[in-house]
């Protein structure tokens, strides 16, 4: 069936430094690729999506780039500030047009 | 707009006994999603409908679930009867067409004792 792997499961990071969440996918028809984030206690929110007609996309400290070819994506977090630790959740468009998600990634930023 | 409203934000009930979640989507969004958040097992949809219609239940845990959208603006999520191992958190969530984000609600905490 369709999946979404997800790599690290938990990232630990210094202020400042940069973070790097990668995602790869198994059904070659997706075209849709979003990030969301999970702040403790609180709802997944959408941050940043790409569609399989771009290779990457950026916002502010935050940037996706997508290789459809290899079938895997990865959100970049620049400079990163104590405000960005949360859980962080890839998803890719499935066949039947709902998300497939993958299983999160925990990011702490170290002070 | 007031986003993805789910009701009642906790609940807490008896082994046994029957709990109904409830959804409200963003207007004009016509699919609506049901997923369950644990540590251990992380987000899993349970079910979707899109246009009111239920399009796959197969993540739907067993025949104690049934979740129904009767028009456009409310879903229910149903439990009956609960179990200890239903306690999770229930987010219900929205997008406005076939490979769009979703917008999630704030969830429905539920513990069963």
């Amino acid at each position: 069936g369709e999946n979404v792997e997800q790599h690290p499961s938990t990232l630990s990071v210094q202020e400042g430094d940069s973070a790097v969440i990668k995602c790869t996918y198994s059904d070659s028809a997706s075209n849709y690729f979003p990030w969301y984030k999970q702040e403790l206690g609180k709802r997944p929110q959408l941050i940043i999506d790409i569609r399989s007609n771009v290779g990457e996309k950026k916002d502010q400290r935050i940037a996706v780039t997508l290789n459809k070819t290899a079938k895997h994506f990865s959100l970049h977090i620049t400079e990163t500030q104590p405000e960005d630790s949360a859980v962080y959740f890839c998803a890719a468009g499935g066949s039947q047009g709902n998300l497939i998600f993958g299983k999160g990634t925990k990011l702490s930023v170290k002070p | 707009d007031a986003g993805v409203i789910q009701s009642p934000r906790h609940e807490v009930t008896e082994m046994g006994q029957e709990v109904t979640l409830r959804c409200k989507p963003i207007s004009g969004h016509n699919s609506l999603f049901w997923y369950r958040q644990t540590m251990m097992r992380g987000l899993e949809l349970l079910i979707y409908f899109n246009n009111n219609v239920p399009i796959d239940d197969s993540g739907m845990p067993e025949d104690r679930f049934s979740a129904k959208m009767p028009n456009a603006s409310f879903s229910t999520l149903k439990i009956q009867p609960s179990e200890p191992r239903d306690s999770a958190v229930y987010f219900c969530a929205s997008s406005r067409a076939r490979n769009y984000g979703y917008t999630f609600g704030s969830g429905t905490r539920l513990t069963v004792v």
